[in-house]
């Protein structure tokens, strides 16, 4: 089962905004709207920013936005802040009832 | 408020078992899915099983697949994780997680370490 594609690392400073891109195939994210981020700061448990490509769960602030293209998925942060800083994994669901996440990326706030 | 607590882990021999457990509360443990995802040492997550809300659906990534085993008793409010055959690679942080729909993992538990080493 090979991971999603992401970027290994993304970068911006405090107010601007970054894209973090997802790519599968069309068994799972250009096949199902099923796609999921998820924010992870070090030694902690993930926690759920987007689901079903684009929408938050309650309390997930309206800077985080996701959409779908094809076989990519991507996730948009806009006003970074500091505490935006962490690793980001997407995820999908696939044809075969498995969910495949991507090998995550590291978002650093300069 | 929703709280998932995840025990078992420990140290095991390559070829040995654990069992691993996920007790919850704050929710009706009963009309959701749940999931066990796994993270090894500065590590991605990896998907690894999935159980539906009454048992009838379940699914194994094809790396754990005939290794292990998901299970819940909705009458305590837990789920499980039998791990049997235990490799090297098999090393890493589980979590529990609910699922409210498909591929979609709400709420984590802090996770359990299993470490496979001889």
């Amino acid at each position: 089962q090979s991971a999603l594609t992401q970027p290994a690392s993304v970068s911006g400073s405090p107010g601007q905004s970054i894209t973090i891109s997802c790519t599968g195939s069309s068994s799972d994210i250009g096949g199902h709207d099923y796609v999921s981020w998820y924010q992870q700061h070090p030694g902690k448990a993930p926690k759920l920013m987007i689901y079903d490509v684009s929408n938050r769960p309650s309390g997930v602030s309206h800077r985080f936005s996701g959409s779908k293209s094809g076989n990519t998925a991507s996730l948009t942060i806009s006003g970074l802040q500091a505490e935006d800083e962490a690793d980001y994994y997407c995820s999908s669901y696939r044809s075969n009832n498995t969910v495949v996440f991507g090998g995550g990326t590291k978002l650093t706030v300069l | 408020e929703v709280q998932l607590v995840e025990s078992g882990g420990g140290l095991v021999k390559p070829g040995g078992s654990l069992r691993l457990s996920c007790a919850v509360s704050g929710f009706t443990f009963s009309a959701y899915g749940m999931n066990w995802v796994r993270q090894a040492p500065g590590k991605g997550l990896e998907w690894v099983s999935s159980i539906s809300s009454g048992s009838s659906y379940i699914y194994y990534a094809d790396s754990v697949k005939g290794r292990f085993t998901i299970s819940r008793d909705n009458a305590k409010n837990s789920l499980y994780l039998q791990m049997n055959s235990l490799r090297a690679e098999d090393t890493a942080v589980y979590y529990c997680a609910t699922a409210s729909s498909v591929g979609v993992f709400d709420t984590w538990g802090q996770g359990t370490l299993v470490i496979v080493s001889s």
